[in-house]
């Protein structure tokens, strides 16, 4: 069946530190891969989708790699700050296309300590 | 405003109680999704609607019924529901029924509580 896994546990991080997050899938063929921040009690907000031909991606402080060998992608802050915590979803197109909609992962709860 | 609306915001509802979540976007999006997102779980996809016609339907129990009148609203009509119904409801739209150009626009979701 398809699975997409993102770390459940919380990740804290320093302040002005890099953060990592990381997306595994299986049973996917993905043409692209998107990336959500979702807090609390708010929907998920659109940051950033990154094609299968595209290695990485950036967008100000944000970076996304896509391995679809490893099937993996990881999503980095950069220089993070407090107001980056939240909960960080990946998500996937399901293979009947659009008219399936997409599937997210849990999410992995991001904590930037000052 | 992310562009999407949801009312009501919170909404307690007792289990023979019949009442609509209402969603609209005027971002000029041709596709339209409900979602629901319980307390430690992934969102799950409940239907989808591209271009007023559902193209959709994850296995959602009846008790749960969808209505898109056109392409800016979208409607879900609730009775009879069940304490475990109890969640976040989203609503969300994307240009094209494939998300792959610019993602998703969620609502900020309407809190559900059945008493």
């Amino acid at each position: 069946s398809q699975k997409i896994e993102q770390n459940s546990e919380a990740l804290n991080i320093q302040e002005g530190k890099t953060a990592t997050l990381t997306c595994n899938y299986t049973n996917y063929s993905p043409a692209y891969l998107q990336w959500y921040r979702q807090d609390p009690g708010r929907g998920p907000v659109f940051l950033l989708l990154i094609r299968e031909n595209e290695k990485e991606k950036r967008k100000e402080r944000l970076k996304v790699t896509f391995d679809t060998t490893l099937k993996q992608s990881l999503f980095h802050i950069t220089a993070s700050q407090p107001a980056d915590s939240a909960t960080y979803l990946c998500a996937l197109e399901n293979s009947g296309g659009g008219a399936d909609g997409l599937t997210f992962g849990k999410g992995t709860h991001l904590i930037i300590q000052p | 405003e992310t562009g999407v609306t949801q009312t009501p915001r919170h909404l307690v509802m007792g289990m023979t109680n019949k009442k609509s979540l209402k969603c609209e976007q005027h971002l000029g999006h041709n596709a339209m999704y409900w979602y629901k997102q319980s307390a430690k779980k992934p969102l799950e996809l409940m239907f989808v609607y591209s271009l007023e016609e559902r193209v959709e339907n994850n296995s959602v129990p009846s008790r749960f019924s969808p209505e898109c009148p056109n392409s800016s609203h979208l409607f879900l009509h609730l009775h009879t529901l069940q304490p475990e119904d109890s969640a976040l409801y989203l609503c969300a739209s994307s240009r094209l029924l494939t998300g792959g150009f610019d993602g998703y626009t969620f609502g900020s979701g309407t809190r559900l509580t059945v008493v």
